[in-house]
Order: structure tokens, then sequence, then C-alpha cells
């Protein structure tokens, strides 16, 4: 059982859009969000994290906003470009550093 | 260079055929951790490691175990693979368990169990 839900599957956006990427998790242990960025015959690579008493943590272009009670956090990438196009990941971890992943969104920015 | 190698990066072999693929990193991490990435399920925590000889399950441990006896290497071991275990893998170290940017992955390791 998932226990960190990821939406859309894919996103298709035309450059300079915005994309976003949501996430729902169910356990409220949870008390670290990152999201990784990971291209094709690569590993991923941590992209931007936040913690839950923050409801908001913006680097560059990307952009976590949180909402604790609704248990939801989202990827926001400001002025989508074609070198964003890879698959994102949002994670959720314990405080026993378990580290559970969403099933992954392929975003793709047309040029 | 800091980097997580892993060995091999593709594998083909039969079941119950015992394998290791190893991971090796040069950063002095403290922490060390085994992803399995199949399709639709994103990457799934198979072991995990704080220290040397300091490790506990993920989400999927089954049908795998780990060792580290040096800071620097965390094998994944398969003692009798399953076709269910054909995925890839991936290792990864960080200074601390989630903390900052300091999060490397490893390459992957393609592997198929006929």
């Amino acid at each position: 059982q998932q226990q960190v839900k990821q939406s859309p599957q894919s996103l298709i956006v035309q450059k300079g859009g915005i994309s976003i990427i949501n996430c729902a998790y169910e356990n409220t242990a949870f008390d670290y969000f990152p999201w990784y960025q990971q291209f094709p015959g690569k590993g991923p690579a941590l992209l931007i994290a936040i913690r839950p008493d923050v409801s908001e943590k913006k680097e560059g272009r990307f952009t976590i906003s949180f909402n604790k009670s609704a248990k939801q956090f989202s990827l926001h990438i400001m002025d989508s470009q074609p070198g964003d196009s890879a698959t994102y990941f949002c994670a959720a971890r314990t405080s026993g550093s378990r580290l559970t992943f969403g099933e992954g969104t392929q975003l793709t920015v047309n040029p | 260079e800091a980097q997580v190698t892993q060995n091999p990066r593709y594998l083909i072999t039969v079941t119950g055929k015992k394998l290791t693929v190893t991971c090796s990193q040069n950063m002095n991490h403290e922490y060390m951790s085994w992803y399995r990435q199949d399709p639709g399920l994103g990457l799934r925590q198979i072991y995990y490691s704080m220290n040397v000889e300091v490790t506990d399950k993920g989400d999927v441990p089954e049908g795998y175990k780990v060792s580290r006896k040096e800071k620097r290497n965390f094998p994944l071991i398969l003692e009798s693979p399953s076709p269910n275990q054909t995925s890839l893998y991936f290792c990864a170290s960080s200074p601390r368990p989630t903390g900052g940017k300091a999060q490397y992955f490893g390459p992957g390791t393609r592997l198929l169990v006929l």
C-alpha cells in the first residue's frame, strides 16, 4: 500500500508555464518531505525539501507548498524549461529514517 | 570527485543463484541506503544504515540482506533471487539521513532474474 500518493502520473507543460505536482500522505509521523528529480539513466537527485512546521519553501524556480491539516504537499516549478523535463518524486520520512516515495510524475516541458 | 559507485551496472541471473551488488562511497558519509525502482511504484527503500554495523529494514526488505562492516561500503545481497526481484536498484549516501543537498545516488544496477 502506497503511503504517499502522487499525482499526476504524467504532465505536459509549455515552456514558461507553471508545473504543479501534488502529493498526499496519511502517516502523521512523517517529519520531512523531500522532492527528487531524476533524468533518464541517472539516479534521483535531491531537489528541495521541507519540514512540516513550514508552509512554504522556495529555491529559485522551485517551491514546495505544505498543508499540514490536509496532509498534502506540492511542488511548483515556475517558468518551466525544457531542461526541467524529468521524472519527479515526492517522498516522506519518519524519524526512524525510513523514506517512502510517491509513484513519480513524468514531466515534459515543450519548447 | 565525490561519488557513489555500484557494481555491476547490469546483471542477468537465474532464480536461486546468490548474488551481491556492491555499493561504495568516497565521501565518508554515515548514512547509506538501498532502493529498488519499479514502474508505477516509484522508489522503495529496501534497507538503510545509519553507520558501521547499524542497519535497519526499509519498506521492502524481504529477500534481501545487507551488511555495513566498513563506512564506505554497503553491499546488497540476494541469497536466492526470484523473478519478482527483477528491478532497477539504487544505492544512496548522505552525511545525515536526509539532510541538505548532500545526498548522492549511485548510477543504478539493472537486475534481471530469469
